[in-house]
C-alpha cells in the first residue's frame, strides 16, 4: 500500500514565478492536509481539504496561496509570484478521518527554494 | 492560532538513560495529543496518541497527560542512539480539523 506521494520533492523558482505542489494521499484516505516547515520551526497548518472541498484554510496565506483537492486527481497546493520568503518544505499529510480522530500519515515533503 | 509549546533543546542523554519531552498547550478545549517524531530531512512519523488523562505505555515509551495543567510529556526509556531526532508534540484542535504542532525537542542520545 503506497503511502502519501508528493511531487516534485525539489522545486527551485525565481521570485515571481508560480509553484505547484501536487499530493496524492494514501489509498482509502479522503482527508488532505498541508502543513509548512521552515528552517528550525515547526509544522505550521496550512489548510485542510476533503474531495472537492476546502474544510479549514485558517492557516493559509490570504494572498498568492491557494490549494484544491478535485474529485479526481490529486491535491495541489499553488502558490503564486513566489517571494523568497516562501522557501521551505511543504508537507501533505492524509488521513481516513478527521485529522483531529486519528493519525495524520505525511508524504516525504516537497522542498521549495525560491531564487 | 492557539499555541503548542515544547523546549527547542538540543536534549542530550547518554545511551540507555531516560529521555523526557514536555510539550503545553493552550487550548483548554483540546482532546487529543499526539506525539511525532521527525529524524533530519524526513517526513514525521507517528510515534503515540493520547486521549485521556493519565499514562499511555508502548514499549519503551510512555506518554503522559494531564488535561487540568494542559501538559503532556513522552519518556523514552533506555534511550537508543537510533532515537537521536526531533520530537514533535501536536494538539488536535476544537474543531478536529487539524493538529497543531509545536517546534520540536531535539532529542541526541550519545553512546
Amino acid at each position: 500500500n503506497a503511502g502519501v506521494m508528493q511531487n516534485p520533492r525539489h522545486l527551485v523558482r525565481r521570485r515571481g514565478q508560480e509553484a505547484r505542489l501536487r499530493c496524492s494521499p494514501m489509498k482509502g484516505h479522503s482527508h488532505v492536509y498541508w502543513y509548512r516547515q521552515l528552517p528550525e520551526e515547526g509544522l505550521k497548518f496550512m489548510v485542510y481539504l476533503q474531495k472537492e472541498n476546502i474544510i479549514d484554510e485558517s492557516g493559509m496565506p490570504k494572498e498568492r496561496f491557494s490549494a484544491e483537492f478535485p474529485k479526481e486527481g490529486p491535491s495541489i497546493l499553488r502558490i503564486q509570484q513566489v517571494v523568497r520568503g516562501d522557501s521551505a518544505a511543504y508537507f501533505c499529510a492524509s488521513s481516513p478521518a478527521r485529522g483531529g480522530t486519528g493519525e495524520l500519515f505525511f508524504g516525504e515533503g516537497s522542498r521549495l527554494t525560491v531564487l | 492560532q492557539k499555541e503548542v509549546e515544547q523546549n527547542s533543546g538540543p536534549l542530550s542523554v547518554p545511551e540507555g538513560a531516560i529521555a523526557s519531552l514536555n510539550c503545553t498547550y493552550s487550548d483548554r478545549g483540546s482532546q487529543s495529543f499526539f506525539w511525532y517524531r521527525q529524524y533530519s530531512g524526513k517526513s514525521p512519523e507517528l510515534i503515540m496518541f493520547i486521549y485521556s488523562n493519565g499514562d499511555k505505555e508502548d514499549g519503551r515509551f510512555t506518554a503522559q497527560l494531564n488535561k487540568a495543567s494542559q501538559y503532556v510529556s513522552l519518556l523514552i526509556r533506555d534511550s537508543q542512539p537510533s532515537d537521536s531526532a526531533t520530537y514533535l508534540c501536536a494538539v488536535a484542535n476544537q474543531a478536529g480539523t487539524a493538529l497543531i504542532f509545536g517546534k520540536g525537542t531535539t532529542l541526541s542520545v550519545s553512546s
